[in-house]
């Protein structure tokens, strides 16, 4: 059975600030999906990581992927309020019909 | 945004009532996916659809089946509705069951059973 932990699952950071929320997961997979969630609001897609060493970035936020740690990170760079939110790993598994399993998400506040 | 619709976004039902919850896409995506969302286990998989009359089972299936019988929609019933069963669930599509494709989401209904 795959699972997926991601830490911390709380985040509390100031403005300016970088920190990075790491997502590990159990067995072999070379898929990675970052989604982001706010409040009261549906999932909204960040990144695809498809391969090892796979890198993406979109303004402050930068994503990698490292299939062989099985791990993943979500790294924020200069926080700003506006990326206070719930964000979700998920791993896809599976056979000719991929199945994404989902981390607890963690709860990212900036304080200004 | 994608083209997902949910309705209801909200319903308040008792226990032992069936519910019926609807997805409905404007993509003419091939898949579709029901999850649950519940404070402090992220997103958890109900069932899926990779065509018209084809399902499977997720994680967490027991109590819930569900019926596809045009691309657009996607139905989820709850036989028996039980408090365990409130939560808000999404429903998901993409438009290949390949690992490549990216999982769109619906605006979500939030289900209370009292």
């Amino acid at each position: 059975e795959l699972k997926v932990e991601q830490n911390p699952l709380f985040l509390s950071m100031q403005e300016g600030k970088n920190y990075t929320i790491y997502c590990n997961y159990s067995t072999t997979s070379d898929r990675l999906y970052w989604y982001r969630q706010d409040p009261g609001k549906s999932l909204e897609s960040l990144f695809v990581l498809l391969s090892n060493g796979a890198v993406k970035q979109e303004g402050r936020l930068m994503a990698s992927l490292d299939t062989k740690a099985r791990l993943s990170t979500l790294h924020i760079t200069a926080a700003v309020h506006d990326l206070s939110a719930t964000y979700f790993c998920a791993v896809a598994s599976g056979g000719s019909n991929y199945k994404l399993t989902f981390g607890k998400g963690t709860l990212l506040t900036v304080n200004p | 945004d994608a083209g997902i619709t949910q309705s209801p976004r909200h319903k308040v039902t008792e226990t032992g009532t069936p519910v019926t919850l609807r997805c409905h896409q404007t993509e003419n995506h091939r898949y579709m996916y029901w999850y649950r969302q519940d404070p402090g286990h992220g997103l958890r998989l109900i069932h899926y659809s990779y065509g018209v009359k084809d399902t499977d089972k997720g994680e967490v299936s027991d109590g819930y089946s569900v019926s596809r019988s045009k691309t657009e929609d996607f139905l989820l019933t709850l036989e028996s509705a039980t408090s365990s069963q409130t939560s808000v669930y999404f429903c998901a599509i993409s438009a290949t069951g390949s690992s490549t494709d990216t999982q769109y989401f619906g605006p979500g209904t939030r289900l209370t059973v009292l």
